[in-house]
């Protein structure tokens, strides 16, 4: 299998434009999440799901949105993107959402809004 | 979850053994210790997971002490391939970690030849 996959793996955009990062698992697993990765920093957590048609917020969810119509798709939108959103963006998958499951995190979309 | 400390970075050269130690003083009794290992542009990947004494797989040891408090990963004979950031989280199974999946700056380990 795959594992999980992000599509595209670069992205440049102007200001005010809006896109969606595709993220998608064959592993068929229930949770699902998306972070961002700045320069020196940890990934900190965007949104994430429990399930097909269960979003929550994670820590820095502003300028964001998700959905998850499936277990295997989970795709992150920039509503009207920023400087500030210029990151690298991670999307995971496991089994659970507890922090002893095992993720599985996906390749990356590097970001830049100019 | 626990609170974890661990070095920023770590120098090491081509063979020698590295042992990087993150501290959780306020570990709970169901708390796992999880490390990852994140290549240059790369997502992070699982490495290794224990919960008490110690725990080897093909890629790493961990050894954890008696009182849980710390925990520290050993990497045998690093090459240059080994050079990334690693990170130790602690938690357990139970319901109050949900969705809470955190990741600090990690530790940045830097193989010379």
């Amino acid at each position: 299998n795959a594992g999980v996959t992000q599509t595209p793996k670069f992205q440049v955009l102007k200001t005010g434009q809006s896109m969606t990062l595709q993220c998608a698992q064959d592993m068929n697993h229930e949770y699902m999440s998306w972070y961002r990765q700045d320069p020196g920093m940890g990934l900190r957590l965007i949104h994430y799901s429990v399930g097909a048609g269960i979003t929550d917020q994670g820590e820095v969810p502003n300028g964001y949105n998700v959905s998850r119509s499936t277990t295997e798709d989970f795709p992150l939108r920039l509503l009207s993107a920023a400087p500030s959103q210029t990151s690298v963006y991670f999307c995971a998958s496991s089994y659970g959402l507890r922090v002893a499951d095992t993720q599985y995190f996906g390749p990356g979309t590097r970001l830049t809004v100019l | 979850l626990a609170k974890t400390t661990q070095p920023i970075s770590m120098d090491s050269y081509e063979g020698q053994e590295v042992n990087i130690t993150c501290s959780h003083n306020n570990i709970a009794t169901n708390d796992y210790i999880t490390w990852y290992q994140q290549f240059p542009s790369q997502g992070p990947r699982f490495i290794i997971q224990g919960y008490k004494t110690k725990v080897t797989n093909e890629v790493a040891s961990l050894f954890i002490p008696a009182d849980r408090k710390s925990s520290t990963l050993s990497l045998p004979r690093v090459s240059l391939s080994d050079t990334a950031v690693y990170y130790c989280l602690v938690g357990g199974y139970g319901s109050s970690n949900t969705g809470k999946l955190i990741f600090g700056q990690g530790t940045t380990l830097q193989v010379k030849p």
